[in-house]
Formats: C-alpha cells, structure tokens, sequence
C-alpha cells in the first residue's frame, strides 16, 4: 500500500453504535489529520497530531475521540453519534516542521451515514 | 480571521472551454495559497501551489497567480477536458503559535465539464 489508506470506506451506524475509523500512512511522515467534509461547507479541521501528540483540538464534540499510537496510525473513534455527523470524514499526513511548506496527503476518506 | 472565499458552483463547461474559478483570501500575515483537486469517490489531491506573492503555481495545464493586491488566487485552465471534472478547492496555510501548520479551505467549487 502506497499513500494515506482510511478504513472503512463507508459506515452506517446508528445513535447508540461505538466504531471507530482508521488511518494508515505509509509515506514516513509524522504529522496526521482528521477533516470533517460536510455538503456545502468549507472543509474543517478537527483534529492535528505531530509527532504523535495532539496539537490541535478544534472544538470538536467528546463523541469524537481522536486516537495516535504511533505516527503511521490515527484513530477516530465514535460513539452516540447525531445525525447531523454525517458526513466524509478525511484523514492527512504531512511532514511537519516549522518554516518548511508542508503538502498534506489525504487518503480517500470514509462515508459516515448516522441513522 | 483567516478565510478564504472562492465562487459558488457548479460550473458547467463543454470541453475545450475555457475556466476561471475565482478565489480570495483574508489572513494576517503572508499565507501560502493552493488549490486542491478532489475526483469523485477519492481524497484531495495537491494540485498547485504558490508561496509568495506574484508566484504562478502550475500543473496538468492549470495555473493561478498569487496576487498580493487583490488577496486573490484565481484557477485558469485554456482548455477544460472531461477527466477534469472535479471538485476544486482554494486553502491557505496558516502556521499556528505552537508551529504546526493549518490549512484554511474554501467551500469547493464543482465542475463539469460535457463531451
């Protein structure tokens, strides 16, 4: 596998479920993102990691839980979820490093449905 | 704070029309301005970038201007083709008091283009 890879590609849960929404990077960096893309609406950062600590918490609700065991892998975990959280959740990677322009990579994303 | 604005969709061309998609920005300080390319069912791909003023950013026959001016980064193609029907979306980049990087998007402008 090459590039950013999220797992599953598309979720339907309920209110009450718990998932959670992987993201794997394999191009050696050690910054990772979660967006939310919602219909008609600008893309909005959630969470950032660098060097497997968060950075950047953007007034995301508790029931997204973000999760960097290592700086290949983030995590979003759920649980009772609304449904107006329906949405593509996009997760990125770059190379962070202060001063240096940093392209982020985006993997694919995961169709979020809430029932 | 920081925003970008960029032209409400969808447009639709025939191919080998030419395309304008208008983008400015507001920020403090000196952004770094780009346009990421979003294909259906996949991720936001980098397509060109700019890092300071009067900086062209091209790629696949695309340009923009980073206009300093005008706080605008307006995406020019001379001669759309189908395959490029996407979603297209202006951002900046911010760097944030902890030095890590942020990207600011716009809502995304849709195009496409017919045989």
């Amino acid at each position: 596998e090459t590039g950013v890879t999220q797992t599953p590609r598309h979720l339907v849960m309920g209110m009450t479920n718990k998932k959670s929404l992987k993201c794997e990077q394999h191009l050696g960096h050690n910054a990772m993102y979660w967006y939310k893309q919602s219909a008609k609406k600008p893309l909005e950062l959630m969470f950032v990691y660098s060097l497997e600590e968060r950075v950047e918490n953007n007034s995301v609700p508790s029931r997204f839980s973000p999760e960097c065991p290592n700086s290949s892998h983030l995590f979003l975990h759920l649980h009772t979820l609304q449904p107006e959280d329906s949405a593509l959740y996009l997760c990125a990677s770059s190379q962070d490093g202060q001063g240096v322009l940093n392209e982020q990579f985006f993997g694919p994303g995961t169709r979020l449905t809430v029932l | 704070g920081d925003s970008v604005t960029q032209m409400e969709g969808p447009v639709t061309l025939s191919e080998e029309a030419f395309l304008t998609i208008n983008c400015t920005y507001t920020a403090t300080g000196y952004p770094s301005l780009f346009w990421y390319v979003q294909y259906p069912g996949e991720g936001l791909q980098l397509l060109l970038k700019a890092t300071k003023a009067d900086d062209k950013g091209s790629n696949k026959g695309f340009e923009a201007t980073y206009r300093k001016e005008t706080t605008s980064f307006h995406l020019e193609k001379g001669s759309v083709q189908v395959s490029d029907s996407a979603v297209y979306f202006c951002a900046l980049s911010v760097y944030e008091s902890g030095g890590s990087e942020k990207l600011v998007f716009g809502k995304g402008t849709k195009l496409t283009v017919n045989p």
